[in-house]
């Protein structure tokens, strides 16, 4: 079975400050999609960015990017210029398109701090 | 274009009855699945419907089962309730053209079990 591991229970980072939120996978598969999603204390589950483990560039969006390291089975999470609203739990999730759908990682508290 | 969204939003049931959370996903999307959110043992996956079949099935007992109606909306059972099955239930819907389309999640409904 895959496993998504996320070794930070819990992180913390000063407002406008640069965190990174690490995530490793293990798959024998060499197809399948990254994901890290958001869950602020209001509990809707956000997405926030999505790798496709074909692609060699990483993705990006506005203040998210990620680093995929397929051979290492990394995938961290990079934010900038944090902002208060970033203060969430944060899952690292995989998608091989198999039968259990998403894995996801134990999550990630994050604190942001003014 | 509306989200996910779940209802009920929180419910309080006692061990031994039966439950039914319903899931209306974002219009256009075929795929449901359902996911389990509990302290100790994270996001879990219970099961995914498509086109009014189910496609894939977590490792959960037979107590929790599911439907999915022609308009995409779907519910879900469990049956005979037991203290452990206290949880956040999350709904998340896709295209699912393909097994990997991205899923996107509703607000969850609140279940605690007395």
């Amino acid at each position: 079975a895959q496993t998504v591991t996320q070794s930070q229970p819990e992180m913390s980072v000063q407002e406008a400050e640069t965190v990174t939120l690490s995530c490793t996978y293990d798959t024998s598969e060499n197809n399948y999609y990254l994901f890290w999603y958001k869950q602020p204390p209001s509990r809707q589950m956000i997405l926030v960015i999505r790798q496709e483990a074909y692609k060699q560039q990483n993705a990006t969006e506005n203040r998210f990017s990620v680093n995929f390291q397929k051979a290492a089975k990394s995938f961290s999470l990079k934010i900038s210029d944090s902002q208060l609203g970033d203060t969430a739990m944060y899952f690292c999730a995989f998608d091989q398109g198999g039968s259990e759908k998403l894995v996801f990682g134990k999550g990630t508290k994050l604190t942001v701090n003014p | 274009k509306a989200g996910v969204t779940q209802t009920p939003r929180y419910l309080i049931k006692t061990r031994g009855q039966q439950v039914t959370l319903s899931c209306s996903p974002i219009s256009g999307h075929r795929s449901v699945s359902w996911y389990q959110q509990t302290p100790g043992q994270g996001l879990q996956f219970l099961f995914e419907y498509f086109s009014e079949t189910q496609r894939n099935k977590g490792n959960f007992p037979g107590r929790f089962s599911g439907r999915q109606f022609s308009n995409s909306r779907s519910e879900m059972n469990v049956s005979t309730l037991e203290l452990g099955d206290s949880a956040l239930y999350l709904c998340a819907s896709s295209l699912g053209a393909v097994p990997t389309d991205t899923q996107y999640f509703g607000p969850g409904t609140r279940l605690t079990v007395l």
